[in-house]
C-alpha cells in the first residue's frame, strides 16, 4: 500500500496563475482533508470531505476549492495564485468517521511557491 | 474557535536529558493526538489520550491527558538523537477535524 500520495512535490507559480494539488489514498478510507504548514503557524484545516460526496470549509478556505472525484481521490485548486498560499500543502485521511481514535494519515507534501 | 497552545516553542538539548512538552487549551477536547513530524515528511500519530487522566507510554515517551480534558503534555526520557523532529498536539472537536497546536520543534545533539 502506498498509503496517502500526492502530487506534485513542488511547484512555483506566478501570481494569478491556477493550479490544482492531487491528493490519493489506498486505504479505503472515508474522509480526507487539505491542510497547509506554515512556519510557526502548525498545521491548518483549508477544506475536508467527512466522506464521498460531501466537502466543507475549514479553517482558511479562502482562495481555494476542492472536489472529491470519488473515494479515493481529493483535490485542491488555487483558482489565481497569491504570495500569501506559499506554503507546504498536505493531504490526509482518516477511515474512522465521527469516532474516538480518528487517526490521520499524512502525504509527503506539496511545497508550493508563489512568486 | 478551539486553540491548543504549545510550549516551548523550541527544544535544543543533549542526547541523555529529560524533557517534557506542554499542550493546553481552554477547550475541552473528546481525545487529543500527538503526531511527531520529520523533516519533509507528513506528521505521523504517535498516540491517543482519550480518558481524562490517562496515561500513556510509548518506550520513553509518556503521554497524560489532563483531568479536564483540556491538556496535556509528553514527557521524553533519555532524549536520543533520534528523537529530533516537530512535536505536533492534536484536539478532536466535532465532524472528525483535528484542531491542531503550533508544535514544539525539538533537537536532541549528540
Amino acid at each position: 500500500n502506498a498509503g496517502v500520495t500526492q502530487t506534485p512535490k513542488f511547484q512555483v507559480l506566478k501570481t494569478g496563475q491556477s493550479m490544482t494539488l492531487q491528493c490519493a489514498q489506498d486505504m479505503n478510507h472515508n474522509s480526507m482533508y487539505w491542510y497547509r504548514q506554515d512556519p510557526g503557524m502548525g498545521l491548518r484545516l483549508i477544506y475536508y470531505s467527512a466522506s464521498e460526496g460531501t466537502t466543507d470549509k475549514g479553517e482558511v478556505p479562502n482562495g481555494y476549492n476542492v472536489s472529491r472525484l470519488n473515494k479515493r481521490e481529493f483535490s485542491l485548486r488555487l483558482e489565481s495564485a497569491a504570495p500569501s498560499q506559499t506554503s507546504v500543502y498536505f493531504c490526509a485521511s482518516s477511515d474512522l468517521l465521527g469516532t474516538e481514535n480518528n487517526e490521520q494519515f499524512f502525504g509527503p507534501g506539496t511545497r508550493l511557491t508563489v512568486l | 474557535t478551539q486553540l491548543l497552545e504549545q510550549s516551548p516553542q523550541f527544544l535544543s538539548i543533549q542526547e541523555g536529558e529529560n524533557l517534557t512538552v506542554y499542550c493546553n487549551s481552554s477547550s475541552v477536547f473528546s481525545s487529543l493526538q500527538w503526531y511527531r513530524q520529520e523533516p519533509g515528511e507528513g506528521p505521523v500519530l504517535l498516540v491517543t489520550v482519550v480518558t481524562g487522566g490517562e496515561v500513556k507510554k510509548l518506550k520513553r515517551l509518556t503521554f497524560q491527558f489532563g483531568d479536564a480534558r483540556k491538556d496535556s503534555s509528553l514527557h521524553i526520557t533519555a532524549a536520543q538523537p533520534g528523537d529530533t523532529g516537530l512535536y505536533l498536539c492534536a484536539g478532536e472537536g466535532g465532524y472528525s477535524t483535528l484542531t491542531f497546536g503550533k508544535g514544539t520543534m525539538l533537537l536532541v545533539s549528540p
